[in-house]
Formats: C-alpha cells, structure tokens, sequence
C-alpha cells in the first residue's frame, strides 16, 4: 500500500538556523514527488516536483532532493516568512491517486 | 489567469441537509479531484476525475457525490450533511497522463461546518 510519512510533526527554528524536512514513502513506482507549502488557511501551493533518484531542485532557500526512499526538503538560512506547514505528496505508477502526508509545520522565529 | 476557484468559502450545514461545492478550472486540465483535510489526518482523496463522463473513488468517497459534465467543473455534492462531514475541501487539478507525474494545483478551499 502507498505511504507517506513526514517528519518531524513540527520544527521551531531561529531565524538563519538551517534544517532540514523528511518525507519518506513506499510506492510500487515512483512517477512524481511532489511539495507544497501550505499557510493557514490557504490551499497548497506549489513547489517542487522530482520524478528521479538524484534529482534536486532550488527555489530560494528551499532545495529538494530525492532518492529511492525518502525526499529532504532543506531550508538554508530560513526568514520568518518561511513559516508554513510543508506537504510531500507521491504519485504511483498505474495509478491517478496522489497520496500526501500529514505536512510539517515550520515556525521561524526572528 | 484565475487557476481553481471553489466556492463557497464557508458554509454551515444542519444535520441532513445537502449542498454542492462547486469547483472550475481555466487550465484545460483533464484531472480533478476533491480533498478533504483534516487535523492529523493529512489530505485524503474524496472523489476524482480524468475527463469529461469519467470519475473514480478515492479513499474516503461514502456521503459524497460527483459527477464531470465538463472539463471545466468539476462539483462536489454532500447527499444528506453529517458532522463527521465538517472539513476543509480542496479541489485540485493537472494535466493528466497514467505515465507521467503531472503536479497538481490547488483551490484555496471551501470551509465546511455541520452541526
């Protein structure tokens, strides 16, 4: 059965204290992992799709990596503004069900 | 370019009651989805769509009905309202595709209250 599990359930940071998120999943295939930001009371938004082992993508202080089990979300020198509750979501092969986590809830304190 | 609107924002039902979430897309996307979210629990899928005629369950679809006259509009129906239905709703939509990983893109949500 597909699973996502991310880690830590919550994170307080200092303003400019690196860290990283944790996604693990179980797929049969992988054709996509996918993050998103979420404020509260907003919809996800968008942020990174991987699709490959290795593969890494940027966007600001954020980059994602991938590998065959788990997806690291890594904030680098984190603002206040960061703060948000961050989803990870996979797509099986033969499949349209995109399965999410429960989300991380990041807070960066300045 | 107004992406997934969904409305309403907020509702509060009676018990039993039934209503339509509405959702459109301007994309052209062929998939749509429904999702509920709710604390601990994460995002689970309600309903789905690839296309004009065509739905599926997702993993949580008793009490909810879709239907897909068009690829633009995809509505959520909630048959007889119960307060374990009380949730946040998104709708969301891609390009579709079995063989690819499309992202997909999100309203931002209808709050619903039943009491």
């Amino acid at each position: 059965e597909d699973q996502v599990t991310q880690s830590p359930e919550a994170l307080r940071l200092q303003e400019g204290e690196s860290s990283s998120l944790n996604c693990s999943y179980t797929v049969s295939g992988l054709r996509g992992l996918f993050w998103y930001r979420q404020d509260p009371g907003k919809g996800p938004e968008f942020l990174f799709t991987l699709y490959s082992a290795g593969e890494e993508k940027e966007k600001e202080r954020l980059k994602a990596t991938l590998t065959k089990k788990e997806s690291f979300l890594h904030i680098t020198a984190p603002k206040p503004e960061d703060s948000a509750t961050y989803l990870c979501a996979v797509r099986d092969s033969g499949t349209y069900k995109y399965i999410f986590g429960t989300g991380t809830r990041l807070k960066v304190l300045a | 370019n107004a992406g997934v609107t969904q409305t309403p924002k907020f509702q509060v039902l009676k018990t039993g009651q039934s209503m339509t979430l509405q959702c459109a897309q301007d994309m052209n996307h062929e998939y749509m989805s429904w999702y509920r979210q709710d604390p601990g629990m994460g995002l689970r899928l309600i309903h789905y769509s690839v296309g004009a005629g065509i739905t599926d369950q997702g993993e949580v679809p008793n009490g909810y009905n879709v239907s897909r006259s068009t690829t633009e509009d995809f509505p959520l129906r909630l048959l007889s309202a119960a307060p374990s239905q009380t949730s946040v709703y998104f709708c969301a939509s891609s390009q579709t595709g079995l063989s690819s990983g499309n992202t997909i893109y999100f309203g931002e949500g209808s709050w619903l209250t039943v009491v």
